[in-house]
């Protein structure tokens, strides 16, 4: 069955550096686009970036766009997001999911939090 | 963006009651491949969000054929024929026509 496991949360402080890491077991990686999503705790859901299967297209919401960086490695069928300048906004659970425009699966998050 | 706007906030129903969720689009979500991407989602407390129906009306395998979607444009609607004690949890719609993707705030169902 499908499996997404998020690992690679904690605290930073305001301005570090993080990096999650989703692995994929239970179905072909490579066939699929991927995405970051994101929920600040008792609050909603917002779409923070996406990448395509092959890793050579990929988006950001502008709330992250010049400091989050989407990647994937399609041997390890893994996908990262590398997260720079960080600022307590960004404290939230972090879900991998699968596909864009439908994204049917989710992990089960892994919590970031900024703080000082 | 495109704002995804949901009623009611707060749905308490009785078991074995119906039970229906609104979500509005600020613009139209067919997509220009002819697909209307609007999903619903259900997270239950203490759980990631678990997809129940993908475009407009689809329902993925394993959820109660209790619940249904349906809509056009920019007006759709979650339907839950009677509810039951499992259903309680916030339910989002999403849009995966316009970037960036939006979900709506969410409706919070409880058992009255």
């Amino acid at each position: 069955q499908v499996q997404l496991v998020e690992s690679g949360g904690g605290l930073v402080k305001p301005g570090g550096s993080l990096r999650l890491s989703c692995a994929a077991s239970g179905f072909t990686f490579s066939g699929y686009y991927m995405s970051w999503i994101r929920q600040v705790p008792g609050k909603g859901l917002e779409w923070v970036s996406f990448i395509s299967s092959d890793g050579t297209a990929m988006k950001y919401a502008d709330s992250v766009e010049g400091r989050f960086t989407i990647s994937r490695d399609n041997a390890k069928n893994s996908l990262y997001l590398q997260m720079n300048s960080l600022r307590a906004e960004d404290t939230a659970v972090y879900y991998c999911a699968r596909e864009v425009k439908t994204a049917g699966y989710w992990g089960q998050g892994t919590l970031v939090t900024v703080s000082s | 963006d495109v704002v995804m706007t949901q009623s009611p906030l707060s749905l308490p129903v009785t078991l074995g009651q119906p039970a229906s969720i609104s979500c509005r689009s600020g613009q139209g979500l067919v997509h220009s491949d002819g697909n209307t991407y609007l999903n619903w989602y259900q997270q239950r407390p203490g759980q990631s969000p678990r997809r129940l129906i993908y475009r407009v009306s689809n329902r993925d395998s394993g959820v109660p054929d209790r619940f249904s979607g349906s809509g056009s444009g920019s007006d759709f609607t979650l339907k839950i024929s009677r509810v039951e004690a499992e259903d309680v949890g916030i339910y989002y719609c999403m849009q995966g026509t316009h970037w960036p993707f939006t979900f709506g705030q969410g409706t919070k169902l409880e058992i009255k």
